[in-house]
């Protein structure tokens, strides 16, 4: 297990497009969690996942935003009508049910909206 | 609501100087907080937690609920210190959303 893997690393978009982004979590951790981050600040929450169920929302997460993981494994995070403000690094992290380690972070996304 | 607030933006120490770093949260309940730090180029990665009382590359965390502070330090900086650090809370109960403070830059001079 090489840890939380995403991809891609890079998205540059014209506004306007849909993008998605994909999230691998370690595979026995139950809990998934997207974050975004804006240059100067740190990780915003904006959704997580008890296997396949989402049971957070930030509000944040606009009706553009849409996250799934269907099966308890991967996550995917889309953007519809991306705008200029969607710009930002967007982390994805898992954390086991129970144990006190902490999140482990993926490398991030960044997206760069024209 | 949970607040994290780091008030420097950027901290710089000579090599062998002591550190800390300035954390400062809201909460009305139990709050757990934790540090984490990103090196360059490399994924945010967990520091310390205040739960376990270690040690972890000399650092260590106190948390101090009369103050609401939980402000990292280390004796002797080392300029592998250098990197960016973000506080964390966690509401109660494991696997509650953290909130991030906006994190300080460590800046080790040689």
């Amino acid at each position: 297990d090489t840890g939380v893997s995403q991809d891609p690393r890079h998205k540059i978009t014209k506004r306007g497009q849909n993008v998605t982004f994909r999230c691998d979590p370690i595979s026995e951790h139950n809990r998934l969690y997207w974050y975004r981050q804006t240059l100067g600040q740190g990780p915003e929450f904006l959704t997580y996942f008890q296997n396949e169920a989402q049971l957070e929302k930030s509000r944040l997460l606009s009706d553009r935003f849409s996250a799934e993981r269907p099966k308890g494994s991967f996550s995917t995070l889309e953007i519809q009508r991306t705008e200029q403000g969607d710009s930002a690094m967007y982390l994805c992290a898992s954390s086991p049910l129970m144990g006190g380690s902490g999140y482990t972070f993926g490398s991030g996304t960044r997206l760069t909206v024209v | 609501a949970q607040r994290v607030t780091q008030p420097e933006k950027l901290l710089s120490v000579f090599k062998g100087a002591p550190v800390e770093l300035k954390c400062n949260y809201s909460y009305s309940g139990s709050p757990e907080l934790f540090w984490y730090v990103q090196y360059s180029r490399q994924r945010l990665q967990l520091l310390l937690r205040h739960i376990s009382r270690e040690s972890i590359k000399g650092f260590t965390a106190d948390l101090n609920k009369g103050e609401t502070s939980f402000h990292l330090k280390k004796p002797f900086a080392q300029e592998e210190d250098s990197a960016m650090y973000y506080c964390a809370l966690s509401g109660q109960g494991y696997g509650q959303n953290f909130v991030f403070g906006p994190g300080t830059r460590l800046s080790v001079l040689p």
